[in-house]
């Protein structure tokens, strides 16, 4: 297996530009989920879904998309990218609804905003 | 806001000494997750307690729980310089399927 993967490692964008993140896992997880890490502010959930078709907001939604089609993918946009979007992504999975299983985590897109 | 905040936030340890980092919480919980960071890696499951247990062990890691005062803290004994990590708790509020992570400790254990 193969685990979390995201795509691309790093990526520099200018103010305004839109681009979308990819992430995939291969274990048949329902549960997908975003996060971005700043500099001393530990990860902060943007979205999440609960299987395919279903998404739903974290704690800091705004300026992204997201869409579950199918199981193994669990795409972010940025609709129009500004600086304060400068950060690390992760993608984690977690197998079963119930929160009672660790989550795997992908190793990370890291994004700049010019 | 973040569900969790670690304290503290920076502890610097010699090897062989035991490293004690906290969490606290703020909501009613299902369970309590700690997570290991390397730096500018993803995040590794460490330990997973459930809010109906107080302690548990995983070889040179025990976590503890206090639900009553929405607290929970990891020891890693005997530490080695490979420890060296961001260490973070995550917990998901009761009837929620989001888990929200704390702001971490950073760890430097000494050679």
């Amino acid at each position: 297996n193969a685990g979390v993967t995201q795509t691309p490692k790093f990526q520099v964008l200018k103010t305004g530009q839109s681009m979308t993140l990819q992430c995939a896992q291969d274990m048949n997880h329902e549960y997908m989920s975003w996060y971005r890490q700043d500099p001393g502010m530990g990860l902060r959930l943007i979205h999440y879904s609960v299987g395919a078709g279903i998404t739903d907001q974290g704690e800091v939604p705004n300026g992204y998309n997201v869409s579950r089609s199918t199981t193994e993918d669990f795409p972010l946009r940025l609709l129009s990218a500004a600086p304060s979007q400068t950060s690390v992504y992760f993608c984690a999975s977690r197998g079963g609804l119930a929160g009672y299983n660790e989550q795997f985590f992908g190793p990370g897109t890291r994004l700049t905003v010019l | 806001s973040q569900q969790g905040e670690e304290d503290p936030q920076a502890l610097s340890i010699q090897e062989g000494e035991n490293a004690t980092m906290n969490c606290s919480y703020k909501t009613s919980i299902n369970n309590l997750q700690w997570y290991r960071q390397n730096s500018g890696r993803g995040l590794v499951h460490l330990i997973l307690i459930r809010s109906n247990e107080r302690e548990k062990h995983s070889g040179r890691l025990r976590v503890t729980l206090d639900t009553s005062k929405k607290s929970s803290s990891l020891l890693i004994t005997a530490s080695r310089a490979a420890d060296t990590a961001s260490y973070f708790c995550a917990t998901a509020a009761s009837g929620t399927y989001k888990y929200i992570f704390g702001t971490g400790t950073r760890l430097k254990v000494l050679a």
